[in-house]
């Protein structure tokens, strides 16, 4: 099984230039997640959707945008990208948003804002 | 919501036991506590959970007072894969994963 793919894994782009993040996983899972982690600090929750067709914000949801396409994709948009989201991104599923359900993550998304 | 402290990092050598402890003294009575590691470059995984008392699988253990203000996480005789970072997490919903505990093993 692939669990939760991401794509591009890694990716440059230029100040103000709009990306959209890729995941999906095939474990039938509720409910995914998008995190950010810059270098030598823990993840941070950027958006969440606890079930198909809801979305809800994390920690730090500002600069972004998400998109729960189905029951498998959960998209991450940066419409103008900005040096401080620099970072590398996480995709994560689980069967429901508990605490007490394993999240299964990507391999991540190394994303270069110049 | 229910916030954790943890050791920034620690050090040990091959072949000794480890012991990471999570102080969460506002924990709530239905909150669990799960632990998850994560390699460089890679994402977290899940390693183990409990709600109280004493957890074991093939990877850790987990001990948990009858308080439950803290959890100590277990690693028997480390080795050098067993370099990672070390995530607490407490709730039932908060998906925080705070700086968590960095764990070198030496040889």
């Amino acid at each position: 099984n692939a669990g939760v793919t991401q794509t591009p894994k890694f990716q440059v782009l230029k100040t103000g230039q709009s990306m959209t993040l890729q995941c999906a996983q095939d474990m039938n899972h509720n409910s995914m997640y998008w995190y950010r982690q810059d270098p030598g600090m823990g993840l941070r929750l950027i958006y969440y959707s606890a079930s198909e067709g809801t979305t809800d914000k994390g920690e730090v949801p500002n600069g972004y945008n998400v998109s729960r396409l189905n029951k498998r994709e959960f998209s991450l948009r940066l419409e103008s990208a900005a040096p401080s989201q620099t970072s590398v991104y996480f995709c994560a599923s689980s069967a429901n948003h508990r605490v007490d359900q394993p999240q299964h993550f990507g391999d991540g998304t190394r994303l270069s804002i110049l | 919501l229910a916030k954790t402290t943890q050791p920034i990092s620690m050090d040990s050598y091959e072949g000794q036991e480890v012991n990471i402890t999570c102080s969460h003294n506002n924990i709530a009575t239905n909150d669990y506590i799960t632990w998850y590691q994560q390699f460089p470059s890679q994402g977290p995984r899940f390693i183990i959970q409990g709600y109280k008392t004493k957890v074991t699988n093939e990877v850790a253990s987990l001990f948990i007072p009858a308080d439950r203000k803290s959890s100590t996480l277990s690693l028997p005789r480390v080795s050098l894969s067993d370099t990672a970072v070390y995530y607490c997490l407490v709730g039932v919903s908060d998906m925080r994963f705070g700086a968590g505990t960095r764990l070198t093993v030496k040889p």
